[in-house]
C-alpha cells in the first residue's frame, strides 16, 4: 500500500540545539499531520498543515516547534531550540483529503540529552 | 474529556482463543481506525472503518456510530498476535486530527 517514510529514523542530539525532522508522504496527498509519543506514553496530535498552512496544533505544539513543506518537498518538523522533554517518537502520517485514513511513516526517535 | 477510551487496557489469552478489544468514543465520527503498534514502534494500519463491518483474514472491526463504539475481534488468536492494538477517530469536519485511545496491550501465551 501507500507509503510514508520518515527519515532520519532516529536522531540523537544535546538539548538547546536545532533539529528537523523529514516526512516523505504519500504522492497526491494533500493534508500532513504530525503525532508525537513518549515511551510507553499514548500517542498524541501535534499539527496539521494543508495548503501551505497550520489548520490546527495542540498545546504540545509549542513556540520552538515549526512545520513547513517547501515547494512540495520533504514536510518537516523542526524544533529549536529542543528541550529534555522533546524526546519521544515522533510520527508523521498524510491523507489524501478524498477520504479520512491518514497512512504513517515508521517513526523518527529523538534522544535530547 | 476523554474522548477515545479503549478496553481492556491488556488482555491476556491462550494461543487459540478469541479476543474482543472495544474503542468507546464521546463525539460525532468521521472515521475510525485500528492500528497495531509493533514493539519497536511502528504502527501496521488494520482497518480503516468509518461504520459497518470489515474482514481481514482472522480480524474483523465493526463500528456502530449510534452506540459510538467500535471494534476489532481476533479469532484463534495466534502467539503472533501479541503486542499494542489502538483504535484512533477522526471527529468533525474530516482531514483533521486524529485521537489516539490509550491501547490495549494483547498477550497470546502458547
Amino acid at each position: 500500500g501507500p507509503k510514508v517514510l520518515q527519515i532520519p529514523s532516529h536522531q540523537i542530539i544535546d538539548m538547546g540545539q536545532m533539529v528537523t525532522l523529514n516526512c516523505d508522504p504519500v504522492s497526491n496527498h494533500l493534508y500532513f499531520y504530525w503525532y508525537k509519543q513518549i515511551l510507553g506514553q499514548q500517542m498524541e496530535f501535534l499539527v496539521n498543515f494543508y495548503n501551505g498552512k497550520v489548520m490546527e496544533k495542540s498545546k504540545l505544539f509549542k513556540d520552538q516547534f515549526s512545520v513547513e513543506r517547501p515547494d512540495g518537498s520533504y514536510f518537516t518538523l523542526k524544533i529549536q531550540p529542543t528541550a529534555l522533554e522533546d524526546s519521544a517518537v515522533y510520527f508523521c502520517a498524510s491523507s489524501s483529503g478524498t477520504n479520512y485514513e491518514q497512512y504513517f511513516g515508521p517513526g523518527t526517535r529523538l534522544t535530547v540529552l | 474529556g476523554q474522548q477515545v477510551q479503549q478496553s481492556p487496557a491488556s488482555l491476556v489469552l491462550q494461543e487459540g482463543e478469541n479476543a474482543e478489544l472495544q474503542c468507546n468514543f464521546s463525539t460525532s465520527l468521521n472515521s475510525m481506525q485500528w492500528f497495531y503498534q509493533r514493539p519497536g514502534g511502528s504502527l501496521v494500519s488494520l482497518f480503516y472503518n468509518p461504520s459497518g463491518t470489515k474482514h481481514s483474514g482472522r480480524l474483523t472491526s465493526t463500528t456502530v456510530i449510534k452506540e459510538r463504539r467500535s471494534s476489532l475481534h481476533i479469532s484463534s488468536s495466534q502467539t503472533t498476535d501479541s503486542g499494542t492494538y489502538l483504535c484512533a477517530l477522526e471527529a468533525n469536519y474530516g482531514n483533521e486530527k486524529i485521537t489516539f485511545g490509550a491501547g490495549t496491550k494483547l498477550t497470546i501465551k502458547p
